[in-house]
Parts: structure tokens; sequence; C-alpha cells
């Protein structure tokens, strides 16, 4: 069965700390993603890497295909940043749709 | 560019009852995918159109069903409402048939009483 699983399920942080969320999958992959959605249920596309590593701002995903694991930093972390962290992937065999992991709440406490 | 936008926003139904939910894509997107999001199930792959045609469909039953038109907008239906069917309903646009980069519509929060 393909499957995505994310770590850890809820996470508290204090302001400034560094944030790390764990990504895993099954099988082959040909996008993976990570989404953000705030109360509200709006969702935002965060990155979506194929290989390697990606910068935004406090934000930089990397991924290491080999290993089939793709992690979220959040470097200063920020009350804002509270929110659910979403893992998706686009798996080999099945075109753009998307799997997705349960989701990761951050709280970041001032 | 104007984002993906969906209509209505909310949304409170009966049992029985039947559903449309409307997703306009970014102008020039020709996909749109569907998604439900359920406090029990999480976020599920409804289906996919593009250029007017279902690409991909996920392990729904037959009362969930959609349809893309010209200009790319896109409807999905259900059909006697269950209250199993109360959910956020997400729909996502991408620009290429081979682009896998997904802009996520706000959402439409349905209600089955």
């Amino acid at each position: 069965k393909n499957e995505v699983e994310q770590s850890p399920q809820n996470l508290t942080a204090q302001e400034g700390e560094f944030i790390t969320i764990n990504c895993s999958y099954s099988v082959g992959i040909s996008a993976l993603h990570w989404l953000q959605q705030h109360p509200g249920g709006g969702i935002v596309s965060l990155f979506m890497l194929s290989s390697g590593k990606k910068k935004h701002g406090r934000l930089i995903a990397t991924i290491n295909i080999q290993e089939k694991h793709s992690s979220l930093h959040i470097t200063a972390s920020h009350p804002r940043d509270s929110a659910v962290y979403i893992c998706a992937v686009s798996w080999e065999t099945s075109g753009s749709r998307l799997t997705f992991g349960e989701g990761t709440q951050l709280t970041v406490n001032p | 560019k104007a984002g993906v936008t969906q209509t209505p926003r909310y949304l409170i139904k009966t049992r029985g009852q039947q559903v449309t939910l409307s997703c306009s894509p970014i102008s020039g997107h020709r996909s749109v995918s569907w998604y439900q999001q359920t406090p029990g199930q999480g976020l599920q792959f409804l289906f996919e159109y593009f250029s007017e045609t279902q690409r991909n469909k996920g392990n729904f039953p037959g009362r969930f069903s959609g349809r893309q038109f010209s200009n790319s907008r896109s409807e999905m239906n259900v059909s006697t409402l269950e209250l199993g069917d109360s959910a956020l309903y997400l729909c996502a646009s991408r620009g290429g048939r081979f682009s896998y980069e997904q802009y996520f519509g706000p959402g439409t929060r349905l209600t089955v009483t």
C-alpha cells in the first residue's frame, strides 16, 4: 500500500526555536509537497521537491530520494508559524494525484 | 492573477439531498483536482479533470461525481447526502499536464444534518 507517514503529529515550541517535521513515504514518487493549513481551512503550497533542498525565507525543505524521506525545517520560529503542516506525494504510478500524510499540528508560543 | 476560487464557501444540507460545488481554477490552468478533508480520514483525493476529461479517480462511491467545462471551471456533485459527507471540500488547479505544482482554493465547508 502506498503510504505517507509524518512525525510528530503534534509539536509545541517556544518562539525562536528551530523546528523539524519529518515525512517518510513507501515507494517511488514524482514529487513531494509541503503544505501549510491555517484554521479556516485554506491550504498554501510551501514547497514542491523532487530532489535536493529548497529554501524560502525561514523555511527549508530537504528530500533524500534513496531513503524516501523528507524534512521541513523552520528556523527562528514565530507564533504566526502556528498551523498544520502536511506532507503530500505524487506517486510515480499515479500522475499528479496527491496522497497526504496526517499532518503535524505546530503551535509556537511567544 | 486571481487565485483558485470556490463557491459557496459554506453550505448546510439535509441527508438525502444533493449538492453541487463549484471551482474556478487560476486563469490558464487546465487541470482541476478535488479533495475531501474530514477529521477521521484526513485529506483524500476525489478526482481530477484535465481539458474536460476525468483523468484520475479516487476511492469514493458513485454518489460523488464531477465535470469540467470548456473554460476549465469544474463542478462536483454529491447525491443522496449522508452525514459522513460533512467535510471540507478543496479543489486545486495546476498549469500543465506534466506540471505537479498544485494551487489550492479556500474550500467549501459542507455540513450535512
